[in-house]
């Protein structure tokens, strides 16, 4: 079965620096696409940014960027120059391109200090 | 997400009622989806859709039921036999395939009385 980890219940960081959030996934599949999806207090679900498996560059979305290891199956995602808006829940999610679904992490909370 | 509207905002579900969640899209998208989120946790799917009058069960099935008569509309209905129904729950819908996300609308945040 396919599996998203987050290791990380809780993140902290100070407005303007940098903060990396790390997830992993378990897949027996080549082609897959992964994505960080943000929750603030609101609960809407926002996509952050996406990454293509076959794809050997990082995504890069403004602020937010990603280091993809797919060997190590590692997706971490980094947040530069921290806002007070970045502050919410972060989720990564893992979808095989032979399915529908989209299977999610547990999510990790980014706290923000001003 | 504006093109996918959820309703009520907020449920309240007596013992033993049945209680119908609405999502309606009108971003023209095949797939639709219903996920489960409880507190401090992640998302889990219940049902999906990926074309209209078909759907499947998907993790947490059990004590839920959907119909997908429309292209525009899913809506799910939390059964009595749903023994823990209080949670928010999210749909989706994603069109074509590949790298394309899901898109998600406002919630629904369901209580029991």
């Amino acid at each position: 079965a396919q599996t998203v980890t987050q290791s990380q219940p809780e993140m902290s960081v100070q407005e303007a620096e940098t903060v990396t959030l790390s997830c992993t996934y378990d897949t027996s599949e080549s082609d897959y696409y992964l994505f960080w999806y943000k929750q603030p207090p609101s609960r809407q679900m926002i996509l952050v940014i996406r990454q293509e498996a076959y794809k050997q560059q990082n995504a890069t979305e403004n602020r937010f960027s990603v280091n993809f290891q797919k060997a190590a199956k590692s997706f971490s995602l980094k947040i530069s120059d921290s806002q007070l808006g970045d502050a919410a829940m972060y989720f990564c999610a893992c979808r095989m391109d032979s399915s529908y679904k989209l299977i999610f992490g547990s999510g990790t909370r980014l706290l923000v200090r001003p | 997400d504006g093109g996918i509207t959820q309703s009520p905002k907020y449920l309240f579900r007596k013992e033993g009622q049945n209680v119908t969640l609405s999502c309606e899209q009108n971003l023209n998208h095949d797939a639709m989806y219903w996920y489960r989120q409880d507190p401090g946790q992640g998302l889990r799917l219940i049902y999906y859709s990926q074309i209209v009058n078909d759907f499947q069960k998907g993790d947490i099935a059990e004590g839920y039921s959907v119909s997908r008569e429309k292209k525009e509309s899913f809506p799910l209905t939390v059964t009595s036999a749903q023994k823990n129904p209080t949670a928010f729950y999210l749909c989706a819908t994603r069109t074509g395939g590949g790298n394309q996300p899901q898109h998600f609308g406002d919630g629904t945040r369901l209580s029991i009385l």
